[in-house]
């Protein structure tokens, strides 16, 4: 099973909005419902930020939000923080055989 | 506190075995489903394992074969049995509980377990 495509970087300014995208096939992003994104910070453990597309778990701030279009998903964060600096990974169902496909990853600065 | 914690990482050689465990507290693992996840240093988040709350289990094609996840509900605790371990499976590995109702969702997770296959 293929890595999720995401681009190796993104960059903002502070209070700028910045999307980050994710793009699969019609076997994983394209064909279910279930697409996550996590941030994770150097050392740090991976934490959740968005689930089932466009869901925010209890804590994630309403700066962040998720959508998808066909094979592609998006993480936008608006009103850029400096604590936004990190790395973000999506992930998606892909099927029962290979349940879970992550992308390969974007560290996000923030200038 | 929800949380989980792994353990059993550590240094072994080309072809050998390990078991790596991951203890929950605040929560029972039987009524979630669990995941293991991987980062090789300096890389991306790799899915290896899940084992789902009514016990059936599922394992990326790079691992099938080599590892088994399972748990034991009485220690509220899940393994990862890895053998014919190789140079690629070099990684910290994360336990990760599911969220109820994704099959992606991982909201819990713990601080990893570093795994070094080398001779």
């Amino acid at each position: 099973q293929s890595a999720l495509t995401q681009p190796p970087s993104a960059s903002g300014s502070p209070g700028q909005s910045v999307t980050i995208s994710c793009t699969g096939t019609s076997s994983d992003v394209g064909g279910y419902k279930y697409v996550s994104w996590y941030q994770q910070h150097p050392g740090k453990a991976p934490k959740l930020m968005i689930y089932e597309v466009t869901k925010r778990p209890s804590g994630v701030p309403d700066r962040f939000s998720g959508s998808k279009s066909g094979n592609t998903a998006s993480l936008t964060v608006s009103g850029l923080q400096a604590e936004d600096e990190a790395d973000y990974y999506c992930s998606s169902y892909a099927g029962s055989n290979n349940l879970v496909v992550f992308g390969g990853g974007t560290k996000l600065t923030v200038l | 506190e929800v949380q989980v914690v792994e353990t059993g990482g550590g240094l072994i050689p080309p072809g050998g075995s390990l078991r790596l465990s991951c203890a929950a507290s605040g929560f029972t693992v039987s009524s979630n489903h669990m995941t293991w996840v991987r980062q090789a240093p300096g890389r991306g988040l790799e899915w290896v394992s899940l084992l789902f709350g009514g016990g059936g289990t599922n394992y990326a094609d790079s691992v099938r074969g080599r590892f088994t996840i399972s748990r034991d509900n009485s220690k509220n605790t899940v393994y990862l049995q890895m053998n014919s371990l190789r140079a690629e499976d070099t990684a910290l590995y994360y336990c990760a509980r599911g969220l109820s109702g994704s099959y992606d969702a991982f909201d819990i997770w713990g601080q990893g377990t570093m795994v070094t296959v080398s001779s």
